[in-house]
């Protein structure tokens, strides 16, 4: 099964503050990457697909991107909303695997 | 709208099976796949297995000897049996939608029901 490895596990931001978060694949998984945010006590939320796709409704501040088997999630401005919990998924080979997560936190 | 909501029993006995269904809406089981994915209490995301638009499944190996995932399109729903549960298999259980329905644009899941929390304990 293919790993992805997410980093940081916790991140603790301000509001209106820049965000990133990476997801290592350890194999090359193409464009084939979601990002979703989850909210306590919620279900999982698609965000980002095919690397860099934003989901319907998703606010254009979330942005991805790819350098080879890394990729990046990017809020250009934190909002008190975007506070949970967000996993990367690789959709390239079966089974579809997430990452650890990780955890943003307003400071 | 789309909509997907899962339900079963929320405590099962070791050894025992698992019965999860899946209801939808909003769009037909011939035309999405559905997968079920679980979480265990405060961890990450694990995906069980799918069913596809034309009645195929398929399953995470980890998980494939104890799993069974069917439909009955006629009531819009998909079930999930999995057997000889233990304690590691508590958490919760969603089923989820493919984004892109039968073009399979990728296994990306973009309507999620709310999860069904199931506990496995004595």
């Amino acid at each position: 099964d293919i790993q992805m490895t997410q980093s940081p596990a916790s991140l603790s931001a301000s509001l209106e503050e820049i965000v990133t978060i990476t997801c290592q694949a350890s194999q090359n998984i193409g464009n084939w990457l979601a990002w979703y945010q989850q909210k306590p006590g919620k279900s999982p939320q698609l965000l980002i697909y095919g690397t860099t796709s934003l989901a319907d409704g998703v606010p254009s501040r979330f942005s991805g991107s790819r350098s080879g088997t890394q990729y990046s999630l990017k809020i250009s401005r934190l909002q008190v909303e975007d506070i949970g919990i967000y996993y990367c998924q690789q959709a390239s080979s079966t089974p579809p695997t997430f990452g650890g997560g990780t955890k943003l936190e307003l400071k | 709208q789309v909509q997907l909501k899962e339900s079963g029993p929320g405590l099962v006995q070791p050894s025992q099976t698992l019965s999860l269904t899946c209801t939808v809406s909003g769009f037909s089981l011939t035309s999405y796949n559905v997968h079920w994915v679980r979480q265990p209490p405060g961890k990450g995301l694990e995906w069980m297995g799918r069913m596809r638009y034309n009645g195929d499944t398929s399953y995470n190996s980890a998980l494939k000897s104890r799993l069974s995932i069917s439909r009955d399109t006629s009531k819009n729903q998909v079930f999930l049996k999995m057997n000889s549960l233990q304690t590691d298999d508590t958490g919760t259980y969603y089923c989820t939608r493919n984004y892109g329905g039968y073009s399979e644009l990728g296994w990306y899941f973009d309507f999620w029901g709310p999860g069904t929390m199931v506990t496995v304990s004595s």
